[in-house]
Formats: structure tokens, C-alpha cells, sequence
């Protein structure tokens, strides 16, 4: 069974770029939830999708969004970049939303912005 | 808010000794999910160990077992007869109601021969 992908591994951008990441989830899997993880913020919740809607968000500005396809593969965009957004970016999908889940996480997408 | 506070930043244990990280979390709701997560350098977020608030019974996975004080707020990790591949960052995660984790600010298990 394969395991949560994430797309690219890694990526470097400029300042004031846009950047796209993708994720697809563990067939089956209709819960896709994204988190960003820096040294200095640690790990935190970005948005989950269940069904193609967002069902939580957690408190970034609007320029990082995100999106889930019919086959639960999600993506996730972030405009006008700033250094501050250098982080990993990880995916984790899981059967349902809440309750007893289980979050199995991808090996993340590592974003540079110079 | 719920809030997830790991107070060891590193934690360093020989081959064979066994180790304990700590975690307390803050939180208002009475059904709830903790985890533990490792991230090896790989930077793969792997899960160790689940617990459910209502269980009394404390959960245990191999060499891996936990220490959890519903009323205390207090989740910890135990790792008997370590090994040189539990070298990782430990993350305590609590899940709430809407699939969303907090985590704590993590503890860096070093095993060393």
C-alpha cells in the first residue's frame, strides 16, 4: 500500500514567486491536512480538507490556500513568498476527519526562498 | 486553546537503557486523542504511539509504552532497550475534535553506543 507523496521533495524560489505543493494521500483516504514546520515556530496546522472542503484552517494569512480534488489529492499555494515562508511543508491524510484518526504524514516538501 | 508543552529539549541514553520523555498538554474537552511522532533526519514525521483519553489502560507498542495522567494532563513516553535507530525527535501530539494536531515543541533522543 502506498504511503502519503508529496511533490516536489525539494523547491527554491524567490521572494515575490508563487509556489505550488501537491499531496496525495493513501488510497482511500479522504482527510488531507497540512502543516508547516520551521525551527523557530515548530510544527503547525496550516488547513485540513475532507470531501474537496475545508473543514479547519489554522491562522496563516491569505496568501497560503489550499485545495482537494475529487480523488482526495490535495494541493496547497502560497503567493507572493517571504523568506519567513522556508519551511517543510508536510501532508498527512487520514481515513476520516476527527475522532479515532490515525495521521499518516508524507516526507514533506522542502521550500527554500531566497 | 489546547496547548502541548515538552519541557526536555534533548535527551541523550545509551544502546539498552531506557529513556523517558514528558509531555503535558492543556486542554477543555474530555474525549481526546494523544500521540507520540518521531521525525529520524529523514524529516519523515513517523508515528510511535496512540492513546485514547477514555482508555485508562496505558498504551504500548513493542519497546515503546506511555504514562497517561488524565487528571494530571500528563502524556509520557518510555523507550526500553534503546536502540541506535530511535535516534530522531520525539513530537507529543494532541488531536482534537476537528483532526487537528498540536504539537509540542519536540525532544531530540540521542543513542549512543
Amino acid at each position: 500500500k502506498a504511503g502519503v507523496t508529496q511533490t516536489p521533495r525539494y523547491l527554491i524560489k524567490t521572494r515575490g514567486q508563487q509556489v505550488t505543493l501537491s499531496c496525495s494521500p493513501i488510497s482511500g483516504h479522504r482527510s488531507v491536512s497540512w502543516y508547516q514546520q520551521t525551527p523557530g515556530q515548530g510544527l503547525q496546522f496550516l488547513f485540513e480538507y475532507f470531501s474537496e472542503t475545508q473543514r479547519n484552517k489554522g491562522n496563516f494569512p491569505g496568501r497560503f490556500s489550499g485545495r482537494q480534488f475529487s480523488n482526495s489529492r490535495s494541493e496547497m499555494n502560497v503567493s507572493t513568498l517571504e523568506l519567513g515562508d522556508s519551511a517543510l511543508y508536510l501532508c498527512a491524510s487520514s481515513l476520516v476527519q476527527g475522532g479515532a484518526n490515525v495521521l499518516t504524514f508524507g516526507a514533506g516538501s522542502r521550500l527554500t526562498v531566497l | 486553546a489546547q496547548t502541548v508543552t515538552q519541557s526536555q529539549p534533548e535527551m541523550s541514553v545509551q544502546e539498552a537503557e531506557t529513556v523517558t520523555l514528558s509531555c503535558t498538554y492543556d486542554t477543555s474537552e474530555s474525549n481526546y486523542y494523544l500521540f507520540w511522532y518521531k521525525q529520524p533526519p529523514s524529516r519523515q514525521m513517523i508515528l510511535v504511539i496512540r492513546q485514547e483519553a477514555y482508555k485508562q489502560q496505558n498504551a504500548t507498542e513493542n519497546r515503546f509504552s506511555v504514562n497517561f495522567q488524565k487528571a494530571a494532563k500528563s502524556f509520557s513516553l518510555k523507550i526500553s532497550d534503546s536502540q541506535l535507530g530511535d535516534t530522531a525527535m520525539y513530537f507529543c501530539a494532541f488531536l482534537d475534535s476537528w483532526g487537528k494536531l498540536q504539537f509540542g515543541a519536540g525532544t531530540q533522543v540521542v543513542v549512543t553506543p
